[in-house]
């Protein structure tokens, strides 16, 4: 069945510092790939999207691009800010099920 | 709009005990899943259904039963609670799947 691997967590930076988290995924088909996210003691958001190949995903400082030929969905953003200490998920949309990796925690300091 | 509406938010069962929780949602989505959240082990999808009368099974279905009567509706049903269903339950819906998923609260259950 179709999976997704996410980088090990915790990731821990300093404000201002660039931010990479990396996603690759197995499915047959062509999935939809987003990205959540789970502040402490809260239920998931959704951070962004992406529907097809080449496709880039933005929201909030946060983006990532659809890499058909690697399988990859890799969430970055340029100067992280204390606030953006949470869960991130990937998950891939396909056959009708969303799947989620195990997430990744970033902790940020400042 | 509500959106994504769960109860209860906290539960404590005794083992064997069965129980029912609850999912609505009032965005007229035909999508609906329900997943688990445990430590270490992100969200795993319990079930998932695709309009009324549709539901089919996820990643690790058993000791859980559904059903969707309705396009609003989408319960989650025990039906004998053992300590290993201690968990953080979400439930979510999508208008097609492809357009993202709006979460619920989630409904902490422990299992004694």
């Amino acid at each position: 069945g179709d999976s997704v691997t996410q980088m090990e967590g915790p990731v821990t930076l300093s404000e201002e510092a660039f931010l990479t988290i990396n996603c690759t995924y197995t499915a047959t088909g062509y999935p939809s790939l987003f990205w959540y996210v789970q502040y402490p003691g809260e239920g998931l958001q959704l951070l962004l999207k992406a529907t097809k190949a080449d496709d880039k995903g933005s929201n909030k400082g946060f983006e990532a691009t659809y890499r058909k030929e690697t399988t990859s969905f890799h969430l970055e953003k340029g100067s992280v800010q204390v606030s953006d200490s949470a869960v991130y998920f990937c998950a891939p949309f396909n056959t009708d099920k969303l799947i989620f990796g195990t997430g990744t925690r970033l902790q940020v300091f400042p | 709009n509500a959106g994504v509406t769960q109860t209860p938010k906290f539960q404590v069962l005794k083992t064997g005990q069965s129980m029912t929780l609850q999912c609505a949602q009032d965005m007229n989505h035909e999508y609906m899943s329900w997943y688990r959240q445990d430590p270490g082990m992100g969200l795993r999808l319990i079930h998932y259904s695709v309009g009324a009368g549709i539901t089919d099974q996820g990643e690790v279905p058993n000791g859980y039963n559904v059903s969707r009567s309705t396009t609003e509706d989408f319960p989650l049903r025990l039906l004998s609670a053992a300590p290993s269903q201690t968990s953080v339950y979400f439930c979510a819906s999508s208008y097609s799947g492809r357009d993202g998923y709006t979460f619920g609260s989630g409904t902490r259950l422990t299992v004694v």
